[in-house]
């Protein structure tokens, strides 16, 4: 089973709505990652935990807070986005922060209005 | 110059021919390299992945990898309407912490026409 799951599929949210995306994997990969991809853009990395803990933020703003409750699961909370924050946010997963296959979930697309 | 880079296309190969892509990257520290396929609206699918200089093979497709020339490409036998699609190219990059980081090109589209 190679699967990432992510939900949900798109939302739409308000300036001032707080909302979660939700990420799932039932591989065993100790490494998650969350990325934000721009329409014609390659993925950019947002967030890295490896073991539940987080590893890597890549400078990005407050307003995107990442979580890891357990292994599996990997939540991003949203909070007071801008119009430009709009895109397809992609969780990835890999056997560990070392391994360097990552295995990215369907994406949820994002609209900021 | 960026670290990853590829050709943005669109390549347009007919059906049955062999599409070629390429990438270049920067970090001669760079140890594994990777193609992901990105359909149109959806996430991308790792497809291919190499290490070691030399040619793998995956059923109709094919990575290349010149470390010394800084240089990946995957081959395409038999395109097939279906691998229409970008191509992404990335690029393993392990920074300060040691913590696994993937350098990901621009993207090559390929159009493969009946």
């Amino acid at each position: 089973d190679t699967e990432v799951t992510q939900t949900p599929k798109h939302l739409v949210m308000g300036m001032t709505n707080k909302k979660s995306l939700k990420c799932e994997q039932h591989m065993g990969h100790r490494a998650m990652y969350w990325y934000k991809q721009k329409a014609k853009k390659p993925p950019e990395l947002m967030f890295v935990y490896s073991y539940e803990k987080l590893s890597i933020n890549e400078s990005v703003p407050s307003r995107f807070s990442p979580e890891c409750p357990n292994s599996s699961l990997l939540n991003l909370h949203l909070h007071a986005l801008q119009p430009e924050d709009s895109a397809l946010y992609l969780c990835a997963s890999s056997q560990e922060s070392r391994a360097y296959e990552q295995y990215f979930g369907p994406g949820t697309r994002l609209t900021v209005t | 110059q960026k670290e990853v880079e590829q050709n943005s296309g669109p390549l347009s190969v007919p059906e049955g021919a062999i599409a070629s892509l390429n990438c270049t990257y920067s970090d001669r520290g760079s140890q594994s390299f990777f193609w992901y396929r990105q359909y149109s609206g959806k996430s991308p699918e790792l497809i291919m992945s190499i290490y070691s200089n030399g040619d793998k093979e995956d059923g109709r497709f094919t990575a290349q990898l010149n470390k010394a020339s800084q240089y990946v490409s995957l081959l395409i036998r038999d395109s097939q309407p279906s691998d229409s699609a970008t191509y992404l190219c990335a690029v393993n990059r392990v920074p300060a912490g040691g913590y696994n980081k993937l350098i990901f090109g621009a993207g090559t589209r390929l159009a493969v026409h009946p």
